[in-house]
């Protein structure tokens, strides 16, 4: 079946940027999405982005998209201690039935040093 | 952030007994999920709704039920509670399919002694 993978742990300084990495093996995957969790909170969607695309960049996220090599990348710019968090890569394939099935990734735990 | 709420936000239950989590949201958006959260595991669709009285299994589905009587409420039971149901419990709403991504409640921690 679909598998999303990433790695486990990330620390950066304050004030560095912090690239997420994911893996996924679903060729049909279409959409491709980064959420954010926080103790005790609900996933929060950042950003998604679609598979004809190689790029996008909203504020201090850029999310590249390799599909040759289905690779998903996060970069968070000038990272804050507010960022640190989970991080959950998510996919989905095309539409089809009555709902759109996503795969999560099991999570990156981002920690900043201050 | 979307109007979704979870209900308990923590409950501590007994092997046996019957639980049930609501899940209830302002946005009315037509498709709804129940996700458990559980180290190494990520998230894992439980049920899913997509409209009132329409729900189907998704892939841990063993030893739940779902019921979604109005398109704010989607309710999911634990006919008989089992220690291996301890998890954290997430409801997420989407629009039209959710190729826009899905809106997550704050979550029911549920502990089974």
């Amino acid at each position: 079946g679909e598998d999303v993978e990433q790695s486990l742990f990330l620390s950066v300084r304050e004030g560095d940027s912090s690239v997420i990495n994911c893996t996924y093996t679903d060729s049909s995957s279409t959409y491709l999405y980064w959420y954010k969790q926080e103790p005790g909170a609900g996933l929060q969607l950042l950003t998604y982005i679609f598979s004809n695309m190689d790029m996008k960049q909203d504020q201090r996220l850029t999310v590249l998209l390799n599909k040759k090599d289905k690779h998903l990348s996060l970069r968070i710019a000038d990272t804050q201690t507010g960022d640190s968090a989970i991080y959950f890569c998510a996919e989905s394939p095309p539409i089809s039935g009555g709902y759109q099935k996503v795969t999560f990734g099991t999570g990156t735990k981002l920690q900043v040093i201050p | 952030d979307a109007g979704i709420t979870q209900s308990p936000r923590h409950k501590v239950t007994e092997t046996g007994t019957p639980v049930t989590l609501r899940c209830h949201q302002t946005e009315n958006h037509r498709y709804m999920y129940w996700y458990r959260q559980d180290p190494g595991h990520g998230l894992r669709l439980i049920h899913y709704s997509y409209g009132v009285k329409d729900t189907d299994k998704g892939e841990v589905s063993d030893g739940y039920s779902v019921s979604r009587s109005k398109t704010e409420d989607f309710l999911l039971t634990l006919e008989s509670a089992t220690s291996s149901q301890t998890s954290v419990y997430f409801c997420a709403i989407s629009e039209e399919r959710g190729a826009l991504g899905q809106f997550f409640g704050p979550g029911t921690r549920l502990t089974v002694l």
